[in-house]
């Protein structure tokens, strides 16, 4: 049973500071992992993908990965309000060296970023 | 990425009916997936749909209660069948470009 979890929420913090969002998976071959956002009543929306240990960064967002620990996380600098929403980890293992494998979300963290 | 579209947008249904959700992608894609929301919980797969072969249900989700249908690389529906309150949720439509999911704005299910 492949399974992802991410750190328990919700997480609150001030504008302007680094909000840390984790996750850690059971499957060591998972090679694809993802970060959504996900606006009450919204559908999830992609804002990173990271395929290779270390980080990836994209504006205020940086995503990283440890195949070692099992873990990938994400960091948001100079949070702001608008960034309060639910964080999903999402996780997939290719099969047989192939693009396609189920992507296995975790629960997800509620961040709420007071002004 | 792709853009998706999913009909209805959302639905009241009465206990014992049916409903058929419809996506539509605007580029052809192989790999369609149709994924459940319950309220304040995170997406469960509920199966995947290639063009031209059967639907791949994911454990916990049948055929009979979840049909998929998926006639061309652009189209999928998704029926609900003999719904109960327990069924309501909103309901998500998926297509993988490349190696990523991309999500269509879901359809929120009530069934009283």
């Amino acid at each position: 049973q492949k399974e992802v979890e991410q750190n328990s929420g919700p997480l609150s913090v001030p504008e302007g500071a680094i909000a840390s969002l984790n996750c850690t998976y059971s499957d060591r071959g998972s090679q694809s992992f993802f970060w959504y956002r996900q606006y009450s009543g919204k559908s999830p929306e992609l804002i990173m993908s990271i395929y290779s240990n270390g980080d990836k960064e994209d504006g205020r967002f940086t995503a990283q990965l440890n195949k070692a620990s099992q873990y990938v996380s994400l960091l948001i600098r100079d949070s702001q309000p608008s960034d309060s929403a639910t964080y999903l980890c999402a996780v997939k293992f290719n099969a047989g060296g192939t693009s396609y494998g189920k992507l296995t979300f975790g629960q997800g963290t509620i961040l709420t970023v007071h002004p | 990425s792709a853009v998706i579209s999913q009909k209805p947008s959302r639905d009241i249904c009465q206990r014992g009916t049916s409903l058929t959700i419809q996506c539509q992608v605007d580029s052809q894609v192989t790999m369609m997936f149709w994924y459940r929301q319950q309220p304040g919980q995170s997406l469960t797969l509920i199966a995947t749909a290639n063009q031209g072969s059967e639907a791949t249900y994911e454990s916990g989700f049948v055929i009979d209660k979840f049909p998929i249908s998926r006639p061309n690389l652009t189209f999928s529906t998704l029926t609900v069948s003999n719904m109960s309150p327990e069924d309501s949720s909103i309901y998500l439509c998926s297509v993988q470009v490349r190696d990523t999911q991309y999500f269509g704005p879901g359809t929120r299910l009530t069934v009283l």
